[in-house]
């Protein structure tokens, strides 16, 4: 059964500093990879799909790499600005349709 | 834009109630999941449709049910709530069509059961 693990748990980090969020899997036939972004208490916005032919995505101040094989993808944020400070989940999807499996985040805080 | 919409941000139940938690997406899309997301444990399949009338048990369907009679709206059913279903609920939806499969999601409902 795929598991999806994110180290670390929590990041806290003064404002301009460039950083590395990572996310593991455990099954490396995955179709696509995605990263989203969660704010207290509401709901997730994508901000990053790597599908599993693809090395990395960017947008904007985003830049998400996936390595199939090793079964590891990082979100780099660079610039980091106070209002980046959310919960980031990574989650696969084995075959596209199907659910998607979450690892449990990471909480950013970037001080001003 | 995608939008899926969810019928209450908050809602507060009592334990033994039927409680109906209803999703609507505007983008035509076949495929739709219910999450729920709890502190430590993260975020775990409910269930999910692949189309109208069609239903998927996921990772942790006992004590809810669902219903898709109609391919935009995705109604998750908890059949006598109980204080262990006091949680956020995720709605999702994604189309079949578009090679990315790209899950998009609506903003929540913080159910309570007292």
């Amino acid at each position: 059964k795929q598991e999806v693990t994110q180290i670390p748990a929590a990041l806290s980090v003064p404002e301009g500093e460039n950083l590395v969020l990572n996310c593991s899997f455990t099954d490396s036939a995955i179709y696509n990879l995605q990263w989203f972004r969660q704010d207290p208490g509401k709901g997730l916005t994508s901000l990053l799909l790597i599908q599993s032919s693809q090395r990395e995505q960017t947008s904007g101040r985003l830049n998400a790499s996936l390595d199939k094989s090793s079964g590891r993808s990082t979100l780099y944020i660079a610039a980091s600005q106070p209002g980046d400070s959310a919960t980031y989940l990574c989650a696969v999807s084995d075959s596209g349709n199907t659910p998607l499996v979450f690892g449990k985040g990471t909480r950013l805080s970037v001080i001003a | 834009d995608v939008k899926v919409t969810q019928s209450s941000r908050y809602l507060v139940k009592r334990t033994g109630e039927k409680v109906f938690l209803e999703c609507v997406q505007d983008m035509d899309h076949e495929n739709m999941f219910w999450y729920r997301q709890d502190p430590g444990l993260g975020l775990r399949l409910i269930y999910f449709s692949y189309d109208v009338k069609m239903k998927e048990k996921g990772d942790i369907p006992e004590g809810y049910s669902v219903s898709r009679e109609k391919k935009e709206r995705f109604s998750l059913i908890l059949e006598s709530a109980s204080t262990n279903q006091t949680s956020m609920y995720l709605c999702a939806s994604s189309f079949t069509g578009a090679r990315s499969y790209e899950q998009y999601f609506g903003p929540g409902t913080r159910l309570t059961v007292t």
